[in-house]
C-alpha cells in the first residue's frame, strides 16, 4: 500500500477482554515497530521486527503483551486481560531497514486508539 | 542507555515569526542519527528532518532547520515564517546506528497564532 495502515482505528473494550491490533507496513520495508503513546505524552517503544523476528521486545510492558509478524509484512500486537492503563494509541512504523548503518526514517500508521472501560 | 529530553512541553508563537524548540539528548554512542517528527491533531507522524551525527553541517528542509551541537548533546529545531499548519506536536528522537529502536521526548505542543 501507499502507507502504513493501522486497524481498527479505535478500540473501545472492557476490562479483562482481549484485543488485537493490526499493523499492515508498507510493501518492502523489512523493520517495523510498536509504540505506545498515551494522552499528552511521548512515544513508548514496545518492540520491533526484522523481517519475521523481533530482536528487541524489551518495551513490552508485561506478558499480557505480546506481538507476531507473518510473511515478513503484516504485525498484529495482542493485549490480553486488558487493564485501564493500558488505554492508549498504539502506533505502528515501518522502515526500509534497521541495524547498523541504517539511517531510515520510520514511516508511520495513523494508530489505534484503544479505550479500556 | 539513551535519554531523550524535550524541557518545553508548550510553546506558542505569531505566525509568520520565527520559533526554536529544543532538544537534549544523553549517550556514549559516536554514531547515530536524530530526527524531528511533527504529529498533528490526525496523529500522524510525519518525519520534519534528519540529522547524521557524523555530518558537521546543519540540516535544512525549507523553513526547517536544526542546530546540532554534538558536544553539547543537543539538538534544536527552528522553524520559520511559522504558519498555522505548523500547529502540532513535536518529538524529537534518536537512533543509535547499531540498533533498530528510536528514542522519542515526551514533546513539545506548538501554537502558531493567526
Amino acid at each position: 500500500g501507499a502507507g502504513v495502515s493501522q486497524s481498527p482505528s479505535n478500540k473501545v473494550t472492557e476490562k479483562g477482554k482481549d484485543v488485537e491490533l493490526r499493523c499492515d507496513p508498507i510493501s518492502g520495508h523489512t523493520a517495523l515497530y510498536w509504540y505506545r503513546q498515551r494522552l499528552g505524552q511521548g512515544l513508548e517503544f514496545l518492540i520491533y521486527f526484522q523481517g519475521n523476528s523481533a530482536p528487541d521486545k524489551s518495551g513490552l510492558p508485561s506478558d499480557r503483551f505480546s506481538a507476531e509478524r507473518t510473511g515478513e509484512s503484516v504485525s498484529t500486537l495482542t493485549i490480553q486481560r486488558t487493564q485501564q492503563e493500558d488505554s492508549a494509541v498504539y502506533l505502528c512504523a515501518s522502515s526500509l531497514g534497521s541495524g547498523i548503518g541504517t539511517n531510515e526514517k520510520l514511516l508511520f500508521g495513523s494508530g489505534t486508539q484503544l479505550s479500556v472501560l | 542507555a539513551q535519554t531523550v529530553t524535550q524541557s518545553q512541553p508548550e510553546m506558542s508563537v505569531q505566525e509568520a515569526e520565527t520559533v526554536t524548540l529544543s532538544c537534549t539528548y544523553d549517550t556514549s554512542e559516536n554514531n547515530y542519527y536524530l530526527f524531528w517528527y511533527k504529529q498533528p491533531p490526525s496523529r500522524q507522524m510525519i518525519l520534519v528532518i534528519r540529522q547524521e551525527a557524523y555530518k558537521q553541517q546543519n540540516a535544512t528542509e525549507n523553513r526547517f532547520s536544526v542546530n546540532f551541537q554534538k558536544a553539547a548533546k543537543s539538538f534544536s529545531l527552528k522553524i520559520s515564517d511559522s504558519q498555522l499548519g505548523d500547529t502540532a506536536m513535536y518529538f524529537c528522537a534518536f537512533t543509535n546506528t547499531n540498533a533498530g529502536k528510536s528514542t522519542f521526548g515526551d514533546g513539545t505542543t506548538l501554537t502558531v497564532k493567526p
